[in-house]
């Protein structure tokens, strides 16, 4: 059973324009929830992360909304730009009980110019 | 260091061969994950160290995947016998923490099983 389900699979998105990228979750004990950018031959690095205790939440072009009831997170990007183009992965995890990451499959992002 | 170091960048083995992954974590990092990324597949975690203890281990696919951390500084990750169904990027992260909110990730050995 995948406990996060990401989507699309691929996106492409004009240059200037807002990307937006979906998680879903099941489990109703994960307390953390947070994106991860991963650049071809590089590691995953943290953009953004955010508790079920607030709604939203933006850092710059970055912003998390999140839907306790739905247990659907989102990730979106304004102002898309070329640099924006990698691979997104969310993912969630229960810290309380002290649970690694479990990360989505992820979203291949390109942003054309 | 400034970052997660891993060694070497990439390995080729042949099938039923050993190997063993380095990952050396940010100085004074308390936590340290293994994850395995197969092709465009996102991260799944393998075992957690929290200083020299390895906390959970619920991830290693099988009995050929050993983890050590003596010092509770460097990791190395060994893969007995390996199989072609190895073949993957092997990711390690550290974080500050005993939690692990902030993990700050190498840039992986690609291992390949001819």
């Amino acid at each position: 059973q995948q406990q996060v389900k990401q989507s699309p699979q691929s996106l492409i998105v004009q240059k200037g324009g807002i990307s937006i990228i979906n998680c879903a979750y099941e489990n109703t004990a994960f307390d953390y929830f947070p994106w991860y950018q991963q650049f071809p031959g590089k590691g995953p690095a943290l953009l953004i992360a955010i508790r079920p205790d607030v709604s939203e939440k933006k850092e710059g072009r970055f912003t998390i909304s999140f839907n306790k009831s739905a247990k659907q997170f989102s990730l979106h990007i304004m102002d898309s730009q070329p640099g924006d183009s990698a691979t997104y992965f969310c993912a969630a995890s229960n810290n309380q009980a002290g649970t690694a990451l479990i990360f989505g499959k992820g979203t291949t992002l390109s942003v054309s110019s | 260091g400034a970052g997660v170091s891993q060694s070497p960048r990439y390995k080729v083995a042949k099938r039923g061969q050993d190997v063993a992954l380095r990952c050396d974590p940010i100085s004074g990092h308390v936590s340290l994950f293994w994850y395995q990324q197969a092709l465009g597949q996102g991260p799944e975690f393998l075992t957690y160290f929290q200083n020299e203890a390895q906390l959970d281990k619920s991830g290693l696919p099988s009995d050929r995947f050993f983890a050590e951390r003596p010092e509770g500084s460097v990791s190395t990750l060994k893969i007995q016998r390996t199989q072609q169904e190895d073949s993957a990027v092997y990711l390690c992260a550290s974080s500050q923490g005993l939690m692990d909110e902030k993990l700050f990730f190498g840039s992986g050995t690609q291992l390949s099983v001819l």
